[in-house]
């Protein structure tokens, strides 16, 4: 089955950039994603990828790709405190199962 | 349009216990998809159904159990419940349609097995 893996923690200071990484097994995943989880909360759709494109730019967010190594990240530019939350990796695998990571805590610091 | 609604929002039980969670999915979504979220681990997808019928399960064991209204709202039900079964579970809408499937996430059962 899927394996989808994130590093557990990052600590980052405000304005400066986080890039948090995530590396999956199963490649056949049309759309490749990132949630976030606030404390209390349910998961929101941070962004995601289609499996074609090595880029996206979402104001603040960029998504890289890398289909051959089975890498994904997430690039926050200028992170502010509000972004202190639980990032997870999510891919579909051969199943139509969506497979998430463990999740990478980033704790924003002043 | 009214987001993805879950109740109750805690729970305690104890061992042998059973349980119904209840999700009200988003407005004109016909697919539901339930996770278990173990603490300090991503969600665990547990199935899905589609217009009433179960489309995809997880590996979780068959006291793990689940329906879909005609109004595409859904229960999970777990019975004989384990201390393991203590988690926050999620319950996701959806439109079959939808091009790149995107999933609408409650805020969760906070479930306590004691």
């Amino acid at each position: 089955g899927e394996d989808v893996e994130q590093s557990l923690f990052l600590s980052v200071r405000e304005g400066d950039s986080s890039v948090i990484n995530c590396t999956y097994t199963d490649s056949s995943s049309t759309y490749l994603y990132w949630y976030k989880q606030e404390p209390g909360a349910g998961l929101q759709l941070l962004t995601y990828i289609f499996s074609n494109m090595d880029m996206k730019q979402d104001q603040r967010l960029t998504v890289l790709l890398n289909k051959k190594d089975k890498h994904l990240s997430l690039r926050i530019a200028d992170t502010q405190t509000g972004d202190s939350a639980i990032y997870f990796c999510a891919v579909y695998d051969s199943w139509g199962k969506l497979q998430f990571g463990a999740g990478t805590q980033v704790v924003v610091t002043p | 349009e009214t987001g993805v609604t879950q109740s109750p929002t805690h729970l305690i039980k104890t061992r042998g216990q059973q349980v119904t969670l209840r999700c009200s999915s988003q407005s004109g979504h016909n697919t539901v998809s339930w996770y278990q979220q173990a603490l300090g681990q991503g969600p665990q997808f547990i199935f899905q159904y589609y217009r009433e019928e179960e489309n995809g399960r997880g590996n979780f064991p068959p006291r793990f159990s689940g329906l879909q209204f005609p109004n595409y709202s859904s229960e999970l039900n777990v019975n004989a419940l384990e201390l393991d079964d203590s988690a926050l579970y999620l319950c996701a809408s959806s439109l079959r349609q939808d091009s790149y499937n995107e999933q609408f996430f409650g805020p969760g059962t906070r479930l306590t097995v004691l």
